[in-house]
């Protein structure tokens, strides 16, 4: 079966840093582009993220551009995102999600439950 | 890059047919045929439903189509059914982006 754990969330002041994880299981992870999508309370999904499968190539949204990395360890099927400078805005559920081609951007077949990062002093 | 713009909310009675509208522009959805739509029930994570405008991934219903004309996507959920009660979000890849979403749309089974 194939399977996306994220880990790593929690409260963080603004400014502060965090770094998610997501453990993938069930598919030949290095073959398949991965991404980050964030929903803040009662809003709509927004993607954050996007690395090719090989690692070589990745994608940002204009909001978390220079504050946020994303990283892949092909060799422990693990998906990364290092979050700095943290502001209140970022506050979202984030999910894993795991993109139906190599490459990125034509739909995520499969996703993880989600982890809660809250950004408040 | 602008989000997609759905409605925000569309009704039906169990049985019937509805249409969720995915509109966006010609740097987007009229663009590439790299539409896909995901639903999302309360608390749970969202799950693909429609991918490259029309096809339906293993497991879902026939009862979900996609289609697309020009700056806008449709999804349709014919013999609508009380689980099919939910938020749905279209998602297309973009110029500037590999994935811009819809605004959602709640789909309410009266």
């Amino acid at each position: 079966e194939v399977q996306l754990w994220e880990s790593g969330g929690g409260l963080v002041q603004p400014g502060g840093s965090l770094r998610l994880s997501c453990a993938a299981s069930g598919f030949t992870f290095s073959s398949s582009a991965m991404s980050w999508v964030r929903q803040a309370p009662g809003k709509g999904l927004e993607w954050v993220s996007s690395i090719i499968g090989s690692g070589t190539t990745t994608h940002y949204v204009d909001s978390v551009k220079g504050r946020f990395t994303i990283s892949r360890d092909n060799y422990k099927n693990t998906l990364h995102l290092q979050m700095n400078s943290l502001r209140a805005e970022d506050t979202a559920v984030y999910y894993c999600a795991k993109d139906r081609a190599y490459s990125y951007g034509l739909g995520m077949d499969v996703w993880g439950q989600g982890t809660t990062v809250t950004v408040s002093s | 890059q602008s989000a997609l713009t759905q409605p925000a909310s569309v009704s039906g009675s169990p049985g019937q047919s509805i249409t969720i509208s995915c509109t966006g522009t010609s740097s987007d959805v009229g663009a590439y045929n790299y539409v896909s739509w995901y639903q999302q029930h309360p608390g749970k994570a969202p799950k693909l439903m429609i991918y490259d405008v029309s096809n339906r991934p293993s497991g879902v219903s026939n009862r979900f189509s996609g289609s697309k004309s020009g700056n806008t996507a449709s999804l349709t959920i014919s013999g609508l059914q009380a689980e099919d009660e939910a938020d749905f979000y279209c998602s297309s890849y973009a110029t500037s982006s590999p994935y811009v979403f819809g605004t959602g749309t709640k789909v309410t089974v009266l």
